[in-house]
């Protein structure tokens, strides 16, 4: 079946430092591409999309890149701070299907 | 603005007993959609609404109901509770559907014993 998938569980950096978070996918139908936020007890908050016509995105101090010939989405963090520790999380979609992957935990260190 | 607004935020509930999860939305989004959110898995899309008087089933819809009455609100009930029905569920709205941002609610924490 169709998967998504984070590479590393859980990722340290230090504060100021900039973040990469890594999602792989299976579906090479897939044609959008999202990152969530979602701090301990809360629920998911929108990051950055971005669809298959697109190859990079940018928002406020982060980037999503997409690679649809490795099937592969990353998101990027700029001087990354406090505020950012959570676990972050990708889905793919296409059609009337969104899947999501279970997420990397985000630590920043001070 | 609220949001996604929810309730309760935990629950309880004894195996076969039933309830219903809360979730209203101040937005005029016309798609709403509950998750269930287990450890070690993805969001899992339970029912979803394209607006008013329409819903459809997701991924897995098994032991849940859900109606969509009025633009703002849309509940889901669970008809006879079992202990895999324990989980997290969200509930969230979209301006666009399901293939573009979509608001999350704080969640309601279910545990089935």
């Amino acid at each position: 079946g169709e998967s998504v998938g984070l590479h590393l569980p859980t990722l340290s950096v230090q504060e100021g430092d900039n973040s990469i978070i890594n999602c792989a996918y299976s579906n090479s139908a897939s044609d959008y591409f999202i990152w969530y936020k979602q701090e301990s007890g809360k629920g998911p908050q929108f990051i950055i999309d971005i669809r298959s016509n697109m190859d990079k995105r940018q928002g406020q101090r982060v980037t999503v890149l997409l690679n649809k010939t490795v099937k592969h989405l990353s998101l990027q963090i700029a001087a990354t701070q406090p505020g950012d520790s959570a676990v972050y999380f990708c889905a793919t979609g296409g059609g009337n299907k969104l899947t999501f992957g279970t997420g990397t935990q985000l630590k920043v260190e001070l | 603005n609220a949001g996604v607004t929810q309730t309760p935020k935990f629950q309880v509930l004894k195996t076969g007993q039933s309830m219903t999860l809360q979730c209203a939305q101040d937005m005029n989004h016309e798609y709403m959609s509950w998750y269930r959110q287990d450890p070690g898995m993805g969001l899992r899309l339970i029912h979803y609404s394209v607006g008013a008087g329409i819903t459809d089933q997701g991924e897995v819809p098994n032991g849940y109901n859900v109606s969509r009455s009025t633009t703002e609100d849309f509940p889901l009930r669970l008809l006879s509770a079992a202990p895999s029905q324990t989980s997290v569920y969200f509930c969230a709205s979209s301006p666009g559907g399901l293939l573009y941002e979509q608001y999350f609610g704080p969640g309601t924490r279910l545990t089935v014993t």
